[in-house]
């Protein structure tokens, strides 16, 4: 079953620690995103990855850190640098040749609870 | 730098009324315009963009450049309608998105 896989749904973390959020696709697309979704502010981009080993900063990419160390893989780690960790995170992927452009798949999401 | 605006966060209308979400965008250049939707319990998807010139779900969005809008439009609208939608511009290569904040359509039967 072709997707992207987004784990754990559900994370509640204390002040002061970082926590890693894990985005999966077995899609063969060369594109990853991770988004914050807020109420009322939509997506916002915190980074994004066009190939392996590389990854660009999106707008809100303070307190956040990301890998891409395989092409299926772009874990999200939110720091205690963070000063509003509280959402909800969305990761996407995407074709960059041969696709529809401007069609990103997403996971379902995680959500992130800072205690 | 580009933006994207939906005025409205939500929006209710009766089944069968006419149905239209508003867009606004601001870009120096040629964008590319995207409506998403998000329904209950499922996955952020595309809807539409403006490039295909097509209705899907019998939606349409009209890009307007003068008027820097991309509403999207349905003439009678139907329960299973009720989701988010977000509309989203792409000013660059590549595929990265800058989302509105998104309107809440509720389909009232």
């Amino acid at each position: 079953d072709g997707g992207i896989t987004q784990s754990p749904k559900y994370l509640f973390r204390k002040e002061g620690q970082n926590v890693t959020l894990s985005c999966e696709q077995n899609l063969n697309h060369d594109a990853m995103y991770w988004y914050r979704q807020d109420p009322g502010q939509g997506l916002r981009l915190i980074y994004y990855s066009q190939i392996v080993n590389d990854f660009q900063k999106g707008d809100i990419a303070e307190g956040y850190s990301v890998s891409r160390e395989k092409k299926e893989s772009f874990p999200l780690t939110v720091t205690s640098a963070q000063k509003n960790p509280t959402a909800f995170y969305l990761c996407a992927s995407s074709r960059l040749a041969g696709g529809i452009t401007g069609e990103l798949f997403f996971g379902e999401g995680s959500r992130l609870t800072v205690l | 730098a580009q933006r994207v605006t939906q005025p409205e966060k939500l929006l209710s209308v009766f089944k069968g009324a006419p149905v239209e979400l508003k867009c606004n965008y601001s870009y120096s250049g040629s964008p590319e315009l995207f409506w998403y939707v998000q329904y209950s319990r499922q996955r952020l998807q595309l809807l539409l963009r403006h490039i295909s010139r097509e209705s899907i779900k019998g939606f349409t969005a009209d890009l307007n450049k003068g008027e820097t809008s991309f509403h999207l439009k349905k003439p009678f609208a139907q329960e299973e309608d009720s989701a988010m939608y977000y509309c989203a511009l792409s000013g660059n290569a590549g595929n990265m998105l800058t989302f509105g904040g998104g309107t809440r359509l509720m389909v009232k039967p």
